[in-house]
């Protein structure tokens, strides 16, 4: 079982549709951060949300942590065929481990 | 900075023999984390470091995997014997406050 479940699992989109995909666990996180991989290489740190409620904008992407830290969501706008990847959240719980969702596999078709 | 640094980038071996796994961590960064990924596991962590000392090793599968940072710029993930199942990604990644992590490029690992 997944600390952190995320969803959809699988997500394939024409480009320029809007997306959200999310984030949630029934523990409460002191901070969560989002990731993407693209084939080949490894995860790379998109942000981090360490307050409830906190909207962080990065150009198309808007990350939202819930007011409860307890979940939190992404959302694409205009979707581009580079925003295709692997979406990982992670988080540290209250026992103070590190752990990562299974993520969401984003594919934006031309 | 060159980022983390892991090989080698791709390995195959044999069943039962040993693996070493190597990695450098970015300049500066107090923490060290060793990960494995596989399609139907997702990303798992396996054991991380903190000032080259290990701090949480639970996510080690076995006795046959064992991780080492004698110095804060390089450390180890060796497995003896391998076996098919341990056929995964393995990455490698630092970080400042442990929870904004960078990630190396990975090693993938096939044992046949």
């Amino acid at each position: 079982t997944q600390l952190l479940e995320q969803s959809p699992q699988f997500l394939s989109i024409q480009e320029g549709e809007n997306l959200t995909v999310y984030c949630n666990s029934s523990s409460v996180f002191s901070s969560l951060q989002w990731y993407r991989q693209e084939p080949g290489e490894g995860p790379v740190l998109l942000v981090t949300v360490v307050t409830g409620g906190e909207v962080k904008k990065l150009k198309r992407l808007t990350f939202q942590f819930g007011d409860a830290r307890k979940d939190s969501s992404l959302h694409i706008t205009a979707a581009q065929p580079g925003d295709t990847g692997l979406y990982l959240c992670a988080g540290d719980d209250n026992n103070n481990d590190m752990r990562f969702g299974a993520g969401t596999r984003l594919t934006v078709k031309p | 900075d060159a980022g983390v640094i892991q090989s080698p980038r791709h390995e195959v071996t044999e069943m039962g023999q040993e693996v070493t796994l190597r990695c450098k961590p970015i300049s500066g960064h107090d923490y060290l984390f060793w990960y494995r990924q596989t399609m139907m596991r997702g990303l798992e962590l396996l054991i991380y470091f903190n000032n080259n000392v290990p701090i949480d090793d639970s996510g080690m599968p076995e006795d046959r995997f064992s991780a080492k940072m004698p110095n804060a710029s390089f450390s180890t993930l060796k497995i003896q014997p391998s076996e098919p199942r341990d056929s995964a990604v393995y990455f490698c990644a630092s970080s400042l406050d442990r929870n904004e992590q960078f990630f190396g490029p990975g090693t993938r690992l096939t044992v046949l």
